[in-house]
């Protein structure tokens, strides 16, 4: 285990539906992150949360919502996605600011949009 | 021009091989370079950290780091069928105030007993 939990592992939803990824890290890291994995891509930083506050918002849809209630927990918030919304989506945490911190991964939620 | 390429493969090579996996970048800002290893249906996790150019070696692995060519490679010596994963290079810069890391697209290595 990294410290860093996802879930679901796997999704499964229409392009009506509404769901929720969850992430938890018990690092007591400060920095928490959304990335979306897509085959043959590079991971796309998607969202930034540093100290509960969005520093990032890489030009992501709207139908993409995150929310990050406190430091050991990130959501994001699915709605009326496209099938090319279907990839490997990632949260990683990090000590915070700084020279250099390194990034721990979750598992990551498979995520199909049909 | 993408910010980092890096090969795809797949790459496949007996056990026992020696391996290298490498990546280009053009953004001059990147300030630090890691190697992140992929396994099926896991998250990456980090392998090696550069700072500087030159050679970091941790075991069997060693990371080169040449600025000047803005090119990064990572060694694997004597493989293991365990060594097969992804490898993803990653570079990053401070922005902000905090890490911004690029990714490569990642190379498939199968190491074969």
């Amino acid at each position: 285990e990294t410290g860093v939990t996802q879930t679901p592992r796997h999704l499964v939803m229409g392009m009506t539906n509404k769901k929720s990824l969850k992430c938890e890290q018990h690092l007591g890291h400060n920095a928490m992150y959304w990335y979306k994995q897509s085959a043959k891509k590079p991971l796309e930083l998607m969202f930034v949360y540093s100290l509960e506050e969005r520093v990032e918002n890489n030009s992501v849809p709207s139908r993409f919502s995150p929310e990050c209630p406190n430091s050991s927990h990130l959501f994001l918030h699915l709605h009326t996605l496209q099938p090319e919304d279907s990839a490997l989506y990632l949260c990683a945490s990090s000590p915070g600011q700084g020279a250099f911190t390194e990034a721990f991964f979750g598992q990551g939620t498979r995520l199909t949009v049909v | 021009q993408k910010e980092v390429e890096q090969d795809p493969g797949p790459l496949s090579v007996p056990e026992g091989a020696i391996v290298s996996l490498n990546c280009t970048y053009s953004n001059s800002a990147f300030q630090y370079f890691m190697w992140y290893r992929q396994y099926s249906r896991k998250g990456p996790e980090l392998l090696m950290y550069t700072y500087s150019s030159g050679n970091k070696e941790d075991g069997r692995f060693t990371a080169q780091v040449d600025k000047s060519s803005k090119y990064i490679s990572l060694f694997i010596r004597d493989s293991q069928p365990s060594d097969s994963a992804t490898y993803l290079c990653a570079m990053s810069e401070v922005s902000g105030g905090y890490q911004k890391v690029t990714f490569g697209t990642g190379t498939k290595l199968q190491v074969i007993p």
